[in-house]
């Protein structure tokens, strides 16, 4: 089974700064990396697919990059609305990450 | 509007069976594969299995076969998931959800199903 480890846990980051998400798998996944955002008691939103591909309607601050076992999701000058915790997802077989909690200070 | 509607929270006892279930509407439901994910309270998000409607075609995560079912009623735009016998350690908030996307990511959510199994 891919298992999927993201870092940090915990990101703490002021209004209108930036913060950069990793996501490491334990084999090749080629491209086939998708990120998430869940807002407390809501469904998770799809941001990125094909590792870099943003959804429909997601901001152009989100952005994602990588291939293979390396992946980044970096959000630009965040908003008090990003904060979530944020999954990554091998969509190979289906793992994902344990998420890392964003925070605006 | 592409939806997927679960049913409703489920309050069950260890050792009783359950089946919940989720309905796509808006658009072609025999073609996309429908997928199922498990939240237990205060953690992450986790693969269970996914099930394409048009031939039931199944797979599950190492972790979850043999401990569910996820089957589809495509008459009715409806897949479900299923358990024979509950534990408590299957307290959870379980999302169905759809990859409408040239890609297997999820795209489309459900509003997901909060399970409780307690004596």
């Amino acid at each position: 089974e891919i298992v999927m480890t993201q870092s940090p846990a915990t990101l703490s980051v002021s209004p209108g700064e930036g913060a950069t998400l990793s996501c490491r798998a334990s084999q090749s996944v080629n491209n086939n990396l998708a990120w998430y955002q869940q807002r407390p008691g809501q469904a998770p939103r799809l941001l990125i697919y094909g590792a870099s591909t943003r959804a429909n309607g997601i901001p152009a601050r989100f952005s994602g990059s990588g291939s293979g076992t390396e992946f980044t999701l970096t959000i630009s000058s965040l908003q008090s609305e990003d904060s979530a915790v944020y999954y990554c997802q091998q969509y190979n077989e289906g793992t994902f990450g344990q998420g890392t909690k964003v925070e605006i200070k | 509007e592409v939806q997927l509607v679960q049913s409703g929270a489920e309050v069950k006892e260890p050792g009783e069976s359950l089946k919940i279930s989720c309905k796509g509407s808006g658009y072609s439901f025999n073609t996309y594969w429908i997928g199922w994910v498990r939240q237990m309270p205060g953690k992450g998000l986790e693969w269970m299995g996914i099930i394409y409607p048009g031939d039931s075609d199944t797979r599950y995560s190492p972790s979850f076969q043999g401990q569910v079912t996820i089957s589809v009623d495509k008459s009715i735009s409806t897949a479900y998931l299923q358990w024979s016998s509950l534990k408590a350690s299957d307290t959870a908030m379980y999302f169905c959800a759809a990859p409408t996307l040239p890609a297997w990511a999820f795209d489309v959510w459900g509003q997901g199903t909060m399970v409780t199994v307690s004596s």
